[in-house]
């Protein structure tokens, strides 16, 4: 079985600092990681995503995130956040070519 | 590429109605997803389908939850009859299938109020 721990519920962070999201894994297989991202009021949509090779993933609106096999870790970061990056943002974890498991999500929230 | 559609956006019924929600995935995508977004309990699987068959409704919460999936582009999530712990935003999401990794794409969401 495989499940996902997003271990702060909210982050606030002030403008143009820095951000680092985290997300625990666990699994007993193989595994693909990614990030979704909220906006209020809309669907999630991918930030982006680890299949394979480079440990470190880059994703869309400057986020990076690096998988740590030993640490069974995908943290999400962003070396400068701005207001437009207020959100939800969710960590998922698949096996295969189908389902994926969400975590329980991380609100962050960036201070002018 | 229109992405997958949902209606209605909104929805505010009475309790013991009947809500049926609307899902159009992808065009060309195997997988349809529906998904239960609340407060309580964060975002839940609720079924999902494979080249239209139900592979996994385990998710589902009751029996008064039903989902059909009559051909390739459009799913339906029946609630009847409804209740007010059934308000949340339901999503409704496609995947094309891959040989790994492959990512899943998520409409707009169903706002459910049910008073």
């Amino acid at each position: 079985a495989q499940s996902v721990t997003q271990l702060d519920s909210q982050v606030p962070v002030f403008e143009e600092a820095p951000v680092e999201l985290r997300c625990n894994y666990s699994s007993s297989v193989s595994v693909y990681l990614f990030w979704y991202v909220q906006y209020p009021n809309q669907g999630l949509q991918l930030l982006l995503k680890y299949l394979s090779g480079s440990t470190l993933v880059k994703g869309i609106n400057g986020f990076e995130a690096e998988f740590n096999k030993s640490q069974t870790s995908f943290h999400l970061r962003k070396p400068s956040v701005h207001i437009s990056d207020t959100a939800e943002y969710f960590c998922a974890v698949g096996t295969g070519a189908n389902n994926l498991f969400f975590g329980t999500g991380t609100r962050l929230t960036v201070i002018p | 590429d229109a992405g997958v559609i949902q209606s209605p956006r909104h929805e505010v019924t009475e309790m013991g109605q009947e809500v049926t929600l609307r899902c159009k995935p992808i065009s060309g995508h195997d997988y349809l997803f529906w998904y239960r977004q609340t407060m309580m309990r964060g975002l839940e699987l609720l079924i999902y389908f494979n080249n239209n068959v139900p592979i996994d409704d385990s998710g589902m919460p009751e029996d008064r939850f039903s989902a059909k999936m009559p051909n390739a582009s459009f799913s339906t999530l029946k609630i009847q009859p409804s209740e007010p712990r059934d308000s949340a935003v339901y999503f409704c999401a496609s995947s094309l299938a891959g040989t790994r990794g492959n990512t899943i794409y998520f409409g707009e969401g169903s706002w459910l109020t049910v008073v």
